[in-house]
This record gives C-alpha cells, sequence and structure tokens, in this order.
C-alpha cells in the first residue's frame, strides 16, 4: 500500500468554482501533514501546513481527520492562477521523513 | 525571502561518471534532505542529514550516493557512478523544527540531471 495516495486527476473546473481535494495516509504513527504545490518542472513549494483542528488561509481550506488517516484541501473561488499539480505529504515512517503523495493535477479554465 | 539555491541547475554526465549537486540551505535551518523526482513521477525522499550526520535514508540512497556537508553553508549529493536511471531532478530541501515539532521544507529550484 502506498504510503500518501491521491486521486490523480485531472480535475478541470471553471474559474469561480469549489473545488476538493483528499488524499489517504498509511502510516497512523505520521504526526505531520502539508500541502504543497508544485508547477511544471519546478519545485514544491508549500502550501500550507494541516492540523487536527482544521486551518483555513484565504481560499485554501486543510482538514486532517485522523481516524480515517486522510487530509482534504478545499479551494474556493478558483483562480486560473491555481492550475497546478497539488502535493498532499505526511510524516514518513520515522517521522523525520516526509513522504509525498504522487499529487493531483488541477486546472482551472475561464 | 532566504532561500535555498542550488547548482548547477543542468548536469549532463556519461554513464559511469562521477556527479556532485551542490546545495546551499537556508543559513538558520538544521535539516538538510536531498528528494529526486523522475519525469512524470512523484517526489522520492533520498536522505536527511542532522547535526552533521546522515539521520535517515532510503533505499534509493545505496552505496553510490553520499552526502557531504563540507563547510558551514555548502550541503552537497554525490553519485559516484552514474547510471540511465539516474536521470532525474534533484531537489535539496533545508528545515527548522517548529514548536510543534512539525517540519516545513523549504525546496531548492533543483537541479536536472540527465545521464547519457
Amino acid at each position: 500500500r502506498k504510503e500518501v495516495e491521491q486521486d490523480p486527476g485531472p480535475f478541470n473546473v471553471p474559474e469561480g468554482a469549489t473545488v476538493a481535494f483528499n488524499c489517504t495516509y498509511s502510516n497512523s504513527a505520521s504526526q505531520s501533514f502539508f500541502w504543497y504545490r508544485q508547477d511544471c518542472r519546478k519545485e514544491p513549494k508549500l502550501l500550507m501546513s494541516v492540523y487536527s483542528s482544521g486551518n483555513e488561509d484565504g481560499r485554501f481550506t486543510a482538514q486532517l481527520n485522523r481516524a480515517s488517516q486522510y487530509i482534504s484541501l478545499l479551494i474556493r473561488d478558483s483562480k486560473l492562477s491555481d492550475s497546478a499539480t497539488y502535493l498532499c505529504v505526511g510524516g514518513g515512517e520515522y517521522g523525520n521523513k516526509l513522504v509525498f503523495g504522487a499529487g493531483t493535477i488541477l486546472r482551472v479554465k475561464s | 525571502e532566504p532561500e535555498v539555491t542550488q547548482t548547477p541547475s543542468h548536469q549532463v554526465t556519461q554513464m559511469g561518471q562521477e556527479v556532485i549537486l551542490r546545495c546551499v540551505p537556508i543559513s538558520n535551518h538544521l535539516y538538510f534532505y536531498w528528494y529526486r523526482q523522475i519525469l512524470g513521477q512523484k517526489v522520492e525522499f533520498l536522505v536527511s542529514f542532522y547535526n552533521n550526520e546522515i539521520s535517515e535514508k532510503s533505499e534509493i540512497f545505496d552505496d553510490q550516493f553520499s552526502v557531504e556537508r563540507p563547510d558551514g553553508s555548502n550541503f552537497t549529493l554525490k553519485i559516484r557512478s552514474t547510471k540511465l536511471e539516474d536521470s532525474a531532478m534533484y531537489f535539496c530541501a533545508s528545515s527548522e523544527v517548529d514548536s510543534d515539532r512539525s517540519e516545513k521544507l523549504f525546496f531548492g529550484s533543483g537541479t536536472q540531471l540527465s545521464v547519457l
């Protein structure tokens, strides 16, 4: 079983739409979770950390469900510039290694 | 804004040659990492480094790979005898542990390694 699993997409949405991505992780001992964004052939860039209580940063909301071992990212009012691959990242087996999911592709169209 | 810098941005080498990829992590960070991403695939962990020693490594990081922090600023990845399958984008990253123990990684822009 993959340590971090995501729907690869692509998700094709119109501008202004709300879109949600889910991600599941296998290691119940994982403590740290993040969403990163990666543009084509660029480095991953931290979008936001994910906390158990849920957290929001502008149009982005992240949730963590430890009981079901999944993480979600909600993007409201999608912009063309949101088009990218979104990487779900979780703490690995030993805690200090972060494991990346394969990414979910988002395409926002006008 | 401080950033992780990597050189070179592109490296082309012949199979069997040694390559050294260089990174300058963010100056006050304590943890350093190398990840790689083969074209079209996911970002894969190679190695983490803390307090001048390897703290964790993956199965990919075999005897052909080594890391070094030769001075107070540089962090290098050496591949002794490159193979075709080593062709990938190699990302260096650094982090400092937050008060809540979460580690946010900051990545360099990567070195695209092409082994011919």
